[in-house]
């Protein structure tokens, strides 16, 4: 049982590439969620999937888009990267929604 | 914005002693709350969930809640090194999504 997956561990950027990281889950949870991380600066919520076919803004969403490829799929989009887009991105997912998440181990992304 | 709020530490207690970790939050109408342990560069992981006032024990974990005092805590008994982490609160808000505070890092000295 992986849990939650996220790939990749580890990517560095130029400023204006772009990438999509991606998520999947086994639990057959219905919710999942993608946060950064920054230091000083907590988990905060980047966009998140309630259910399979919906989407909505978290906290921080300008830079990123999303797709709920299928119950188990959530991949986050970075169109244009940005240095201040350099964080640790963690992707979640749960049963009910804002309960009791599970995280995957996380991507540190690094933009030059 | 709603907030959570926690005490950046570093806490620092020897091994054995109780480690008593606290948060406030400003959503009134919050009904769900949780603490997550996250070791230096890995995931958080959730430790403990409640939801009625009072208190919840899970092993050496006991998370208290005072819905009147907007304040939950976490006391950890008979610490030991391997609890040394930073400890997230994380309260579901009446809007329906999930805030974090920003942690509290605890140091167990052995």
């Amino acid at each position: 049982n992986a849990g939650v997956t996220q790939t990749p561990k580890f990517q560095v950027l130029k400023t204006g590439q772009s990438m999509t990281l991606q998520c999947a889950q086994d639990m057959n949870h219905n919710s999942m969620y993608w946060y950064r991380q920054d230091p000083g600066m907590g988990l905060r919520l980047i966009y998140y999937s309630a259910s399979e076919g919906t989407t909505d803004k978290g906290e921080v969403p300008n830079g990123y888009n999303v797709s709920r490829l299928n119950k188990r799929e959530f991949s986050l989009r970075l169109e244009s990267a940005a240095p201040s887009q350099t964080s640790v991105y963690f992707c979640a997912s749960s049963l009910v929604r804002a309960e009791k998440l599970f995280f995957g181990s996380g991507t540190q992304l690094s933009v030059l | 914005q709603k907030e959570v709020e926690q005490n950046s530490g570093p806490l620092s207690v020897p091994e054995g002693a109780i480690a008593s970790l606290n948060c406030t939050y400003s959503d009134r109408g919050s009904q769900s709350f949780f603490w997550y342990r996250q070791y230096s560069g890995k995931s958080p992981e959730l430790i403990m969930s409640i939801y009625s006032n009072g208190d919840k024990e899970d092993g050496r974990f006991t998370a208290q809640l005072n819905k009147a005092s907007q304040y939950v805590s976490l006391l950890i008994r008979d610490s030991q090194p391997s609890d040394s982490a930073t400890y997230l609160c994380a309260v579901k808000s009446s809007q329906g999504n999930l805030i974090f505070g920003k942690g509290t890092k605890l140091s167990v000295k052995p």
